[in-house]
């Protein structure tokens, strides 16, 4: 069974450019969630995306968007990189038959903003 | 939405019993009690999810009075690799999203 993955593992990007985030789910997961992380801190809902529809979203503004593709695969799309951006992004895939708080997170991707 | 407080940070010893409390005074009566842990440069895994008395997997216990307003999470004789951050979340069903807050930063000791 293979895990949640995520590429890039790092990245380094300039503000106001726009970066694209990839993550492949856990073979049978049709959930994907994204988390973001900044250094200290725990993680924060970003939005949850479920048979290619948002389904649930945090306090992010629009410039964080996504996608989720019918392989279950995802992408997260921020546009206008503020420094403040700079964290960890994970994802984290689920399945409507396992328990709903059980998620499976990927290893993340660094982002860093200059 | 049920706020958790748990410790900042702990310290153990090789081989002891580590317990970790976590405060939910509003939790609400649908609400289930779940632990993640994390290692550095690591997403968060999951432990164990509860909701009332005790849990028990091959990883860790989880302890729930019956007034629910705090739970504990017992990792049984700690090594070196349990040094982690162990967050405590309060989950109130409908779809997945998880609320994290700053977690306990265990530190496991030779």
């Amino acid at each position: 069974e293979t895990g949640v993955t995520q590429s890039p593992t790092h990245l380094i990007k300039t503000r106001g450019q726009q970066v694209t985030l990839r993550c492949s789910s856990q073979s049978g997961h049709n959930t994907v969630s994204w988390y973001q992380q900044a250094l200290g801190q725990g993680p924060q809902f970003i939005f949850q995306y479920y048979r290619e529809e948002e389904n649930g979203r945090g306090n992010f503004p629009p410039r964080f968007s996504g996608l989720q593709f019918p392989n279950y695969s995802s992408e997260l799309n921020v546009n206008a990189l503020e420094l403040d951006d700079s964290a960890l992004y994970l994802c984290a895939s689920s399945s409507t038959d396992s328990l709903p708080d059980e998620q499976y997170f990927g290893p993340g991707t660094r982002l860093t903003v200059t | 939405l049920a706020k958790t407080t748990q410790p900042i940070s702990m310290d153990s010893y090789e081989g002891q019993e580590v317990n970790i409390t976590c405060s939910h005074n509003n939790i609400a009566t649908n609400d289930y009690i779940t632990w993640y842990q994390q290692f550095p440069s690591q997403g968060p895994r999951f432990i164990i999810q509860g909701y009332k008395t005790k849990v028990t997997n091959e990883v860790a216990s989880l302890f729930i009075p019956a007034d629910r307003k705090s739970s504990t999470l017992s990792l049984p004789r700690v090594s070196l690799s349990d040094t982690a951050v162990y967050y405590c979340l309060i989950f109130s069903g409908g779809y997945n999203k998880l609320i994290f807050g700053a977690g306990t930063r265990l530190a496991v000791h030779p």
